[in-house]
């Protein structure tokens, strides 16, 4: 199985700051037909996970612009120009590419300093 | 509006089974993938199973296999999951969402596994 790994897990980030989550994956994610299918979720405080971003860098509709990914290979990363308070939650990358199973990385809890 | 809308979640004694059902609307679910993702307390999402849009292709996670069925009925255009030999690990919220690539998910039901 693939595995996924985020870094940092826990991200204190002060309101209108920049933040920026890791995600590196154990082999590659670019699939046989060219695309690499790497998604970033955020899941609110007593909400769903909702998907943000797939494959690397298209951001799903109705995710704002301030939410950028970007990446290639095996190393990602899922960037916030500027931090609000409605950001405050855990961020999770997942791969598609290598299924089954789809696998998950750890998280990253992002909070308000 | 696009709305995925779980049911059938609740207390189970281990060994016990359910069945989840999650109800689609606002999209034409037989040209979807669909998926069962779940997410143990304090835990991250966790992957479960997938079925293809006639229903002729499903997998799941090693640690369901034989005792976790994915199904769909397109004319209900309803999504299930038959749950049997429920273990303690098996307690998490079970969410369905639209997608190979789970572009969205419904809000869940949860599913408790205790004596």
């Amino acid at each position: 199985d693939v595995v996924m790994t985020q870094s940092p897990l826990s991200l204190p980030v002060t309101l209108g700051q920049p933040a920026s989550i890791s995600c590196r994956s154990s082999q590659s994610l670019v699939y046989s037909d060219g695309n690499t299918y790497l998604n970033w979720f955020q899941q609110r405080p007593g909400q769903s996970p909702r998907r943000l971003v797939n494959k690397v860098s298209n951001r799903d509709s109705g995710v704002p612009d301030k939410f950028s990914g970007s990446g290639s290979g095996t190393d990602f990363t899922l960037k916030i120009s500027r931090v609000e308070a409605e950001d405050v939650g855990v961020y999770y990358c997942m791969q598609g590419t290598h299924w089954p199973p789809y696998t998950f990385g750890q998280g990253t809890k992002l909070e308000i300093k | 509006e696009v709305q995925l809308v779980e049911s059938g979640g609740g207390l189970v004694q281990p060994g016990g089974s359910l069945r989840l059902s999650c109800a689609a609307s606002g999209f034409t679910f037989n040209n979807y993938w669909m998926s069962w993702v779940r997410q143990a307390p304090g835990q991250g999402p966790e992957w479960v199973a997938n079925i293809k849009q006639d229903g002729s292709e499903k997998y799941s996670v090693d640690s369901v296999k034989g005792r976790f069925t994915i199904s769909r009925d397109n004319a209900k255009k309803s999504l299930y999951l038959q749950m049997n030999s429920l273990r303690a690990e098996d307690t998490a919220i079970y969410y369905c969402a639209r997608g190979r690539n789970m572009e969205v998910w419904g809000q869940g039901t949860t599913v408790t596994v205790s004596s």
